[in-house]
C-alpha cells in the first residue's frame, strides 16, 4: 500500500488567500484524521472523521477552517481566509476499526506557510 | 480526563548511549499505548505498542513496558545511534471507543558521533 497520501507537501500563500490540503487514506480505512503541528503548541487534533462522517470537530480553531470527506479515499481542509498564525505542519492520518491496536499511519505532511 | 506526559527535551547523548525517555499516562482502564517517532522533515511512524499490563513493546531495538501500577510506558534503547536522532512521541488510545488519540508534547533526542 502506498500509504497515506498527503497534497501539496509545501504550499506559500498570501494573507487572506484560500487553502485547501488534501489527503487520500490507506485504502480499508475507515477512520481519517486531520492534525496540525507548530512549535509552540505541538501536536494538535483538529477533526477526525469516521466512515466519511465528522465525530469530533472541536479542535478546529474557528470558522475560517472546513473540513470534509465526501468518499472513503479523500478528504479535504481548508482555510479560508489564511492568517500568517495558520502556517504549520497539517498532516492527515488514518486507521482502522477492525485493527488490534487501532495504530494511526500518518502522511507526510503539508508545511503551509502563510505570508 | 485522560492525558500523556513526556519528558522535555531535547535529550543529547553520545552514540552508543543508554536512552530513557520517560512517559507517564492518566487513563482510566486498559488503553492502548504506542510510541511515535518524527524524523526530520517526514510524519509520525508508529515505532513500538503494548494493549494491556506487562505487554512490552519492541523494534529497532527500542522497547517500552506497559506498567500499570505506575501508570508508565517509559522508552528505552541501549545503545542509540546518530540515526536514531528524531522527535518521539508517547500517545495512548483511550477505553472509552473514542478515537481521539492522546499524545504526549514529544521529546527531541539528538545523538552525536
Amino acid at each position: 500500500d502506498a500509504g497515506v497520501i498527503q497534497s501539496p507537501r509545501h504550499e506559500v500563500t498570501e494573507m487572506g488567500q484560500e487553502v485547501t490540503l488534501r489527503c487520500k487514506p490507506i485504502s480499508g480505512h475507515d477512520y481519517l484524521f486531520w492534525y496540525r503541528q507548530t512549535m509552540m503548541r505541538g501536536l494538535e487534533l483538529l477533526i477526525y472523521f469516521n466512515n466519511n462522517v465528522p465525530i469530533d470537530d472541536s479542535g478546529m480553531p474557528e470558522d475560517r477552517f472546513s473540513a470534509k470527506m465526501p468518499n472513503a479515499s479523500f478528504s479535504t481542509l481548508k482555510i479560508q481566509p489564511s492568517e500568517p498564525r495558520d502556517s504549520a505542519v497539517y498532516f492527515c492520518a488514518s486507521t482502522r476499526r477492525t485493527g488490534y491496536y487501532n495504530e494511526q499511519f500518518f502522511g507526510p505532511g503539508t508545511r503551509l506557510t502563510v505570508l | 480526563g485522560d492525558s500523556v506526559t513526556q519528558m522535555e527535551g531535547p535529550v543529547t547523548l553520545s552514540e552508543e548511549a543508554f536512552l530513557t525517555i520517560n512517559c507517564t499516562y492518566t487513563a482510566t482502564g486498559y488503553p492502548s499505548l504506542f510510541w511515535y517517532v518524527q524524523y526530520p522533515g517526514e510524519g509520525l511512524q508508529l515505532l513500538l505498542k503494548a494493549t494491556k499490563a506487562d505487554d512490552k513493546g519492541s523494534n529497532k531495538g527500542f522497547e517500552a513496558t506497559y506498567r500499570k501500577e505506575t501508570t508508565s510506558f517509559h522508552l528505552e534503547k541501549g545503545s542509540v545511534q546518530v540515526s536514531d536522532s528524531a522527535v518521539y512521541f508517547c500517545a495512548l488510545r483511550p477505553t472509552s471507543g473514542t478515537y481521539k488519540y492522546i499524545f504526549g508534547t514529544g521529546t527531541r533526542l539528538k545523538v552525536l558521533a
